[in-house]
């Protein structure tokens, strides 16, 4: 069964740069789509086809695949994005795989 | 607006049933396969179920295969999962998701959640 892989947790510094990984076995031939959920509330699309945002987020929020690794990015982060975050993509034989998330603190 | 409203989570020993539905509103529900998933408490997102948007095809977990099944009543916009069998890592909350799926496939509008705590 097809597998993604994220780190448990990220650390900034508000006004920094997070970045996300997700890995899979030549997920850059795949499409990568990014959620982010916070507590006690659904997830939330925020990256979808890799590098495209749906309407509503924020220009900080980007993404980027390639070879065996997915990557969100949120540039100048900001206290409000402390979340999870969730890698999802879809694989002919597992189906719909999600990652096991990345915790991301503002300090 | 989107909206996907799910309900009949609750309580239920193990080895018993239930049926989560989700109302949805919003769209033409019958253009769009929908998806069920579902998050155990502190844990991260997994993948139940989907089904095409006519109902004729339907998409399982191996977590779940030959216990749930996945249905849709077009001409009601609402979306079950039958749960039987259930188990003690069945314990979730359960999320109704929209599809979008083309060369892409993801979940572009979320339900808030039904919970399911399988517990004698």
């Amino acid at each position: 069964s097809y597998e993604l892989t994220q780190p448990p947790s990220v650390s900034v510094s508000p006004g920094q740069t997070a970045s996300f990984t997700c890995s899979g076995d030549k997920l850059g031939d795949k499409y990568t789509c990014w959620y982010q959920q916070k507590p006690g509330q659904s997830p939330v699309l925020v990256i979808y086809q890799n590098n495209k945002r749906p309407s509503g987020i924020p220009e900080r929020f980007s993404g980027s695949s390639s070879g065996n690794t997915a990557t969100l990015t949120i540039s100048g982060t900001q206290a409000m994005d402390e979340a999870d975050y969730y890698c999802q993509a879809w694989d002919s034989s597992t189906y719909v795989v999600f990652g096991g998330g990345t915790k991301l603190t503002v300090l | 607006e989107v909206q996907l409203l799910e309900s009949g989570g609750g309580l239920v020993q193990p080895g018993g049933s239930l049926r989560l539905s989700c109302a949805a509103s919003g769209f033409t529900f019958s253009s769009y396969a929908m998806s069920w998933v579902r998050q155990a408490p502190g844990k991260g997102l997994e993948w139940v179920s989907s089904i095409s948007g006519s109902g004729d095809s339907t998409y399982y977990a191996d977590s779940v295969k030959g216990r749930f099944t996945v249905s849709r009543d077009n001409s009601k916009n609402t979306l079950y999962l039958q749960m039987n069998s259930l188990r003690a890592e069945d314990t979730a909350a359960y999320y109704c998701a929209k599809v979008f799926q083309g060369i892409v496939y993801y979940f572009d509008y979320w339900g808030q959640g039904t919970l399911v705590t399988v517990s004698s």
